[in-house]
């Protein structure tokens, strides 16, 4: 089964609002990935977080981590019309084979 | 522009034809990953390359069959395929495959579609 579970499946906000998605995983983890796939396009990482990390910034992008909880948060401030795309966060698992398990996506459109 | 170049970006096939998608990264990475992307769904892992060895076959059918000829290129033939194997290939590479930390670089892949 998958690792990762992003909510919500698909997010509509007006330009200029902030965006937050979550991603919650199942196992114990290394370390946490975000990663943007714009329409057609391959995916872009994003930002990485380790499992003994809380919380990184990035310019306009903030991501949380809570291991107890087994969740992890991206939020993007001042949403702008290039930001429409979809997000997925990706682990690898502690005690896997050394590869990443991306979530099911969260869909990100900005509206003007 | 990708640092991770895939050709073709669009590829037409019947059941019967064999044919090859290509990759390529000069970034110096030693890891490239093959993925499945169906529409509206996260990427699949199908293979891992590792030093140019086969590290991870991800239970893919034969009639996909990976190649790595050198460190910088990495091949995925095509042979007898399914109406749906049709998806969207991605390639990506990394410094290694080890899982601490190594963000994946994807490029914009190939677009399969199967007749």
């Amino acid at each position: 089964s998958q690792q990762g579970e992003e909510d919500p499946q698909a997010l509509s906000i007006q330009e200029g609002e902030n965006a937050t998605m979550n991603c919650s995983y199942k196992t114990s983890i290394n370390n946490l990935q975000w990663y943007r796939q714009n329409s057609g396009r391959g995916l872009v990482h994003l930002i990485l977080i380790r499992s003994n990390e809380r919380e990184k910034h990035s310019g306009r992008l903030r991501v949380t981590l809570d291991t107890s909880k087994k969740s992890s948060s991206l939020l993007i401030t001042a949403s702008r019309a290039a930001d429409t795309a979809s997000y997925f966060c990706a682990t690898d698992a502690v005690n896997r084979d050394d590869k990443i398990i991306f979530g099911k996506g969260t869909r990100l459109h900005i509206l003007p | 522009d990708t640092e991770v170049t895939q050709t073709p970006k669009h590829l037409v096939m019947g059941m019967t034809n064999k044919k090859s998608l290509k990759c390529e990264q000069h970034m110096g990475h030693r890891a490239m990953y093959w993925y499945k992307q169906k529409a509206k769904k996260p990427p699949e892992l199908m293979f891992v390359y590792s030093y140019e060895k086969l590290s991870i076959n991800e239970s893919v059918p034969s009639r996909f069959s990976p190649e790595c000829p050198n460190s910088s290129l990495l091949n995925l033939h095509l042979h007898a395929l399914q109406p749906e194997d049709s998806a969207l290939y991605l390639c990506a590479s990394s410094q290694t495959d080890r899982g601490w930390g190594q963000p994946q670089h994807f490029g914009d892949g190939t677009r399969l579609s199967i007749l």
